[in-house]
Order: C-alpha cells, then sequence, then structure tokens
C-alpha cells in the first residue's frame, strides 16, 4: 500500500462546477497535510495546507480533512480553465525531519 | 514566486559524469529539502537540510550527497549519474522544522542523462 494515495485520473469538469480531488494516507501519526498545483513542467505551487479534522477555505478552494478515516480532499468551485494541472497531495508525519511524502497526482482537466 | 531559486534550469549530462545543482532558500528560511520527480510521479523525498547539518534521508544511495551553506543556500550533488536520475529536481525552502510549516518550492533543475 502506497503512503498517500491519489486517484490519478484524468479527471475532466465542465467550466463552472465543483471539481473534488481525493487523497488517502496510510500512516495515522500524519501531522500536516498540504495540496500543490502543478502545471505541466512546472513545480509545484502551494496552495492549500490543513492541520485540523474539518474544512479549510481559501477563496474558491476548500480542503476537507478526516484524521480518523485518513482522508483528505481538495474542493475547486467554480473552476476555471486556468485550474488545468496536476493536484499533488502531500502529508508529513510528526518526527524529526520534516519532509513531505506525495501521491501521484491527479489530473485536472476543465472544459470550457 | 516564492523567492526560491534553483540554477541550472536545464542540464544534460552523460551517464557516469557528476553534476552539481544549487538552491537559494526564501529568506529567513533555514531548512531546505531536496526532492526528485520523475515524469507521472510525485515528488520523492532525497533529503533535508537544516542550520547546515542532514536532518533526514530519504531512500536514495550515497552518491546522492548534498550541502547546505551559513547563508542557507544549498547543493546536491550526484556522481556516476545513471539513465534513471533524469528527472525534475526539485528544491524547497521552509522557514524551519516546525510541524506546520509550508514548504515553497523553487522552479527546478530538468536533468537529462544520456
Amino acid at each position: 500500500q502506497k503512503e498517500v494515495e491519489q486517484n490519478s485520473g484524468p479527471l475532466s469538469v465542465p467550466e463552472g462546477a465543483i471539481a473534488s480531488l481525493n487523497c488517502t494516507y496510510s500512516d495515522r501519526v500524519s501531522q500536516s497535510f498540504f495540496w500543490y498545483r502543478q502545471y505541466s513542467g512546472k513545480s509545484p505551487e502551494l496552495i492549500m495546507s490543513i492541520y485540523s479534522n474539518g474544512d479549510k477555505e481559501d477563496g474558491r478552494f476548500t480542503a476537507q480533512l478526516n484524521k480518523a478515516s485518513q482522508y483528505v480532499s481538495l474542493l475547486i468551485r467554480d473552476s476555471q480553465p486556468s485550474d488545468s494541472a496536476t493536484y499533488l497531495c502531500a502529508v508529513r508525519r510528526s518526527g524529526s525531519a520534516r519532509q513531505l511524502t506525495f501521491g501521484s497526482g491527479t489530473q485536472l482537466t476543465v472544459l470550457p | 514566486e516564492t523567492g526560491v531559486t534553483q540554477s541550472p534550469t536545464h542540464l544534460i549530462k552523460t551517464r557516469g559524469q557528476q553534476v552539481t545543482l544549487r538552491c537559494s532558500s526564501q529568506s529567513g528560511h533555514n531548512t531546505v529539502s531536496w526532492y526528485q520527480q520523475a515524469l507521472g510521479q510525485g515528488p520523492q523525498f532525497i533529503f533535508q537540510y537544516y542550520r547546515e547539518e542532514e536532518n533526514g534521508r530519504g531512500n536514495f544511495p550515497p552518491r546522492f550527497s548534498g550541502l547546505q551553506f551559513p547563508n542557507y543556500s544549498s547543493e546536491l550533488n550526484v556522481n556516476a549519474l545513471e539513465l534513471d536520475d533524469s528527472a525534475l529536481y526539485l528544491c524547497a525552502s521552509s522557514l524551519d522544522l516546525g510541524e506546520n510549516t509550508e514548504a515553497f518550492f523553487g522552479q527546478g533543475t530538468r536533468l537529462t542523462v544520456v
């Protein structure tokens, strides 16, 4: 079992719709959770971080965390073609090294 | 713009050669992590430097080594390059080792080994 799993997609949604991206993780001692957006040929860009159970909203983005179910999700409301990218879920465990463990990413396409 | 800069942006090397990649961390950040991202995969952790000391290492062989300098910039060195080392190498800068610290990536170095 991979430490961080994401549906690879591709996920296609029409412009204006809600895109839902999901991520599960295997290590219960995971503490911090991050969503990165990566455009083709570019480096990952941090868009959301979440540390406590529940929802966290930032503009059109909402991150949801459920530590009991070991599940984190990202909702993108009013999706735009510019949101088309690969979305990477990253998890940080507690411990001495603060490295991130990434999923393989979900490719999202927003259709005009 | 994250304030994290990497050089060079692209590099082509021959199998068996050595390469040095460089990273300047964001102002005020004392922690640098290096990741390797193969095509179609998520970034894989190579190692992390905190205040000039290696603070953790992923599952990479010893021919991957690094340094962090007093100004917190960092280098990644790879010896005896193999074809499978072809990837995007990413440097991430963090304020410190806090559990909720966010990590910001540079633009990456695309390494091609032929």
